[in-house]
């Protein structure tokens, strides 16, 4: 089963304007950290923002916020003000016991001017 | 400057010529990780390392072999690439277990196999 699952193959979201991008995990431990990373076409993954199954509060970082629903096992990851600069591949990720990170296939975002 | 580091970035080579990957972190992270990604599939783990000389293999390990001899170094090793082996490949390291951490990663290193 798929541990890592984000439905939204691409999306575009107006310059200044917020997008969510949705994620949803699957794991049976309680314990586990979920993360965001932008690949821009330049190729590097860039980590973005970290929630952890037991914290009481929204991830936030600068414009980027993770929406944390753990009953659904959903962590969408929400960019507030949109750039052109945040035109990139995003993936979801989790991590369970030890340091190994699954990821989901991605989506990509187009800002559009 | 805190940083991993692959070689080489690009690499164009012919079925069955045995070729090399480096990666070196000078983070002094004990946990270091080789990646694949291919579209659609997202990045997937080949190989891990805990700590040096111990390693293990992650979901896609056929046709890879890795060695951690010093802690900063991981390299991965195709002793016979093939075609199905042209991917994007990413090294990262952490500086240990547990959930929480980030994994930092190297540029990425892309593999055409012909």
């Amino acid at each position: 089963a798929q541990k890592i699952t984000q439905t939204q193959p691409g999306m575009f979201v107006q310059e200044k304007e917020a997008v969510t991008l949705d994620c949803t995990y699957d794991t049976s431990d309680p314990s586990y950290g979920l993360f965001w990373y932008k690949q821009p076409s330049s190729g590097e993954m860039i980590f973005l923002i970290y929630q952890g199954s037991y914290d009481q509060q929204n991830a936030t970082e600068g414009r980027y916020s993770l929406n944390f629903q753990k009953a659904r096992k959903s962590a969408n990851l929400v960019i507030s003000a949109s750039q052109l600069g945040d035109s990139a591949m995003y993936f979801c990720a989790m991590k369970e016991y030890g340091n190994k990170l699954v990821f989901g296939a991605g989506t990509i975002l187009r800002v559009k001017s | 400057e805190a940083q991993v580091t692959q070689n080489p970035r690009y690499l164009i080579t012919v079925t069955g010529k045995k070729l090399t990957v480096t990666c070196s972190q000078n983070m002094n992270h004990e946990y270091m990780s080789w990646y694949r990604q291919d579209p659609g599939l997202g990045l997937r783990q080949i190989y891990y390392s805990m700590n040096v000389e111990v390693t293990d293999k992650g979901d896609v390990p056929e046709g890879y072999k890795v060695s951690r001899k010093e802690k900063r170094n991981f390299p991965l090793i195709l002793e016979s690439p093939s075609p199905n082996q042209t991917s994007l490949y990413f090294c990262a390291s952490s500086l240990g277990q547990g959930v929480t951490g980030e994994l930092f990663f190297g540029e990425g290193s892309r593999l055409t196999v012909l």
